[in-house]
Order: structure tokens, then sequence, then C-alpha cells
């Protein structure tokens, strides 16, 4: 069975300009969650999909959003990108509680 | 108070000792929990989940205790292969899942 992947594997942008990472859960999985893990720091969320709805979002700013599709697939968009920004994004599909994580997308803003 | 809290370590340990941290947690309406494993730079793994007192798969011990809101990982006969960051995660209800910053152990030959 494959897991949850993520692309692109790495993304360098520069201060001010947007950011689109990828998620695809495993398959029969309808829930994805996204979090941020800056270096040295613990996973922080950022946001929950499930069947195509926003069902909670954490304590982030309202340039970081994303959208679940039909297919249960997920795209987390970061707008106006500061460089605190730079962190690893994990992506996460779950049946129920128990999280799988994908690979993640390192982000680096400059 | 933090909703996960877990002691950072490092812990340093010999191969073949028995090492065991806590995780503490505020909710105590909290109702299920997840030890994970993450090495450096790579995504957290599931190593087990508890639903009730507690969980044993291997080498590997969860024990649960609501009273005193803490749930603790024991691992017995350390390999190095065991060295990683062990992330405590607190199902508080309502599908918010809580995360502790980690708990680093490091085996040493």
């Amino acid at each position: 069975e494959a897991g949850v992947t993520q692309s692109p594997t790495h993304l360098i942008k520069t201060r001010g300009q947007q950011a689109t990472l990828r998620c695809s859960p495993i398959s029969g999985h309808t829930s994805v969650y996204w979090y941020q893990q800056a270096l040295g720091l613990g996973l922080q969320f950022l946001l929950w999909y499930d069947e195509g709805e926003e069902r909670n979002r954490g304590n982030f700013p309202p340039r970081f959003s994303g959208r679940q599709f039909p297919n249960y697939s997920s795209e987390l968009n970061v707008n106006a990108l500061e460089l605190e920004d730079s962190a690893l994004y994990l992506c996460a599909s779950t049946p129920g509680y128990e999280q799988y994580f994908g690979p993640g997308t390192r982000l680096t803003v400059t | 108070r933090k909703e996960v809290e877990q002691d950072p370590g490092p812990f340093n340990v010999p191969e073949g000792a028995t090492v065991a941290f806590n995780c503490t947690y505020s909710n105590s309406a909290s109702q299920s929990f997840f030890w994970y494993r993450q090495d450096c730079r790579k995504e957290p793994k599931l190593l087990m989940s508890v639903y009730s007192s507690g969980n044993e798969d291997g080498r590997f011990t969860a024990q649960l205790n609501r009273a005193s809101q803490y749930i603790s990982l024991l691992i017995r006969d350390s390999k190095l292969s065991d060295s990683a960051t062990y992330l405590c995660v607190v199902n508080q209800g309502d599908y918010k899942l809580s995360f502790g910053a980690g708990t680093t152990v490091t085996v040493r030959a």
C-alpha cells in the first residue's frame, strides 16, 4: 500500500513570494492534517481537512491556507513568505486517530 | 501550562539498557494517546497507540496513568537503532491532537 506522498521535496523561495505544497493521502483516508516543524522545534498544527472541508486550523495567520480536492489530496498555500516560515512541512492522513505522515516538504525562505 | 509536556532529554544510555520517560497532559478528558518516533530530519512514524491502560509491543511498553495524567514509554534492551526523538501525541477529543516537543534518546555502543 502506498504511503502519504508530498511534493516537492525541497522548495526554495524568496521573502514575499508564495509557496504551494501538495499532499496525497493513503488510499481510503479522507482526513489530511498539515503541520509545521521549524528546526529544533516540535510539530505545530496548521490545518485539518476532512471530506473536502476545513475542520480546524491552528494558531497561524491567514496567509497560511489550503484546500482539499475531491480525491482527498490537499494543497497548502503560504502567501507573503517570511524568513521564519522556513521549516519542514508535514502532511499526515488518518483513518481515525492514528496519523501517517508523508516525508515532508522542506521550505527555505531566503 | 502546555497541553502536552515531555522531558526533552537527551537520555544517553548504553546498548542493552532500559530507558523510560514520561509525557504529561493537561486535559483530563483526553481519550487516546500515541507514541511516534522521529529520526533526524525525517517524518514521524507511529510506534504505539494507547486506548486503555497501556500497550506492549516487543521491547516497547507504554503505560497510562489517568489519575496523574501522564503516559510513559519504556524501552527494554536498547538497540543502537532506537536512537531517535520520541513524540507523545494526545487526542483531546473531537479529533484535536496535541503533540509534545519530543524526548531525545541516544543509545551508545
